[in-house]
């Protein structure tokens, strides 16, 4: 069975710092994975995915993302976090074959001035 | 946010009513899909539509009725809730296929009294 675990509820980063949002995933064969982002009173937004290919994979707003086989890990990161990218993350993933896109719980990254 | 666009943004209704969510998505896309998310809880698949054809009912109970009349329009009737379905309901669409992402709509606030 497919899943994913954001084993961090809250992240806690200062402006102009490097932050790291977790997700490590379970599915049976080549994984699809994406990070979404949803602000306050409004739908999820697509930062990003890893099909194939390269392991750093750019997305927007400045956003990247690790694929790490051997770790079942796509972890996201910022080089330079700003007060505006505090929202709620979330990892989500589709295994082979199936149209079902399983999401984490959710990560809240709060960016302090 | 207007490729995929959700009405109404906010609904309360009592356990007796019945309602209907609506969805429209304005990207051509094949897929779309109804998710709800409750607080603290993974967000949570309820129906897929390819091609207005059903693929996908995650065990979701018949008080839920989907209906999909085009690629471009889905909707959701409500009848007889509990106040445990209270919840964002989110609409998605997608090109279809397992690589591709999924642009959500803004969602419906819903309220079970």
């Amino acid at each position: 069975a497919q899943s994913v675990a954001q084993p961090e509820d809250q992240v806690n980063v200062a402006e102009g710092n490097p932050l790291t949002v977790k997700c490590t995933y379970s599915v049976s064969g080549n994984p699809y994975l994406f990070w979404y982002v949803q602000y306050p009173n409004r739908g999820l937004q697509f930062l990003l995915k890893y099909i194939t290919g390269d392991n750093l994979v750019k997305g927007s707003y400045g956003f990247e993302a690790e694929f790490n086989k051997s770790q079942t890990s796509f972890h996201l990161k910022k080089p330079s976090a700003l007060v505006s990218d505090s929202a709620l993350y979330f990892c989500a993933v589709r295994g082979y074959n199936t149209d079902k896109l399983i999401f984490g719980t959710g990560t809240r990254l709060q960016v302090f001035p | 946010e207007t490729g995929v666009t959700q009405t109404p943004r906010h609904l309360v209704m009592g356990m007796t009513n019945k309602k209907s969510l609506k969805c429209e998505q304005h990207l051509g896309h094949n897929a779309m899909y109804w998710y709800k998310q409750s607080a603290k809880k993974p967000l949570e698949l309820m129906f897929v539509y390819n091609f207005k054809e059903q693929t996908e009912n995650n065990s979701v109970p018949s008080r839920f009725s989907p209906e999909c009349p085009n690629s471009s329009h889905l909707f959701l009737h409500l009848h007889t809730l509990q106040p445990e379905d209270s919840a964002l309901y989110l609409c998605a669409s997608s090109q279809g296929g397992q690589t591709y992402e999924q642009y959500f709509g803004p969602g419906t606030r819903l309220t079970v009294t």
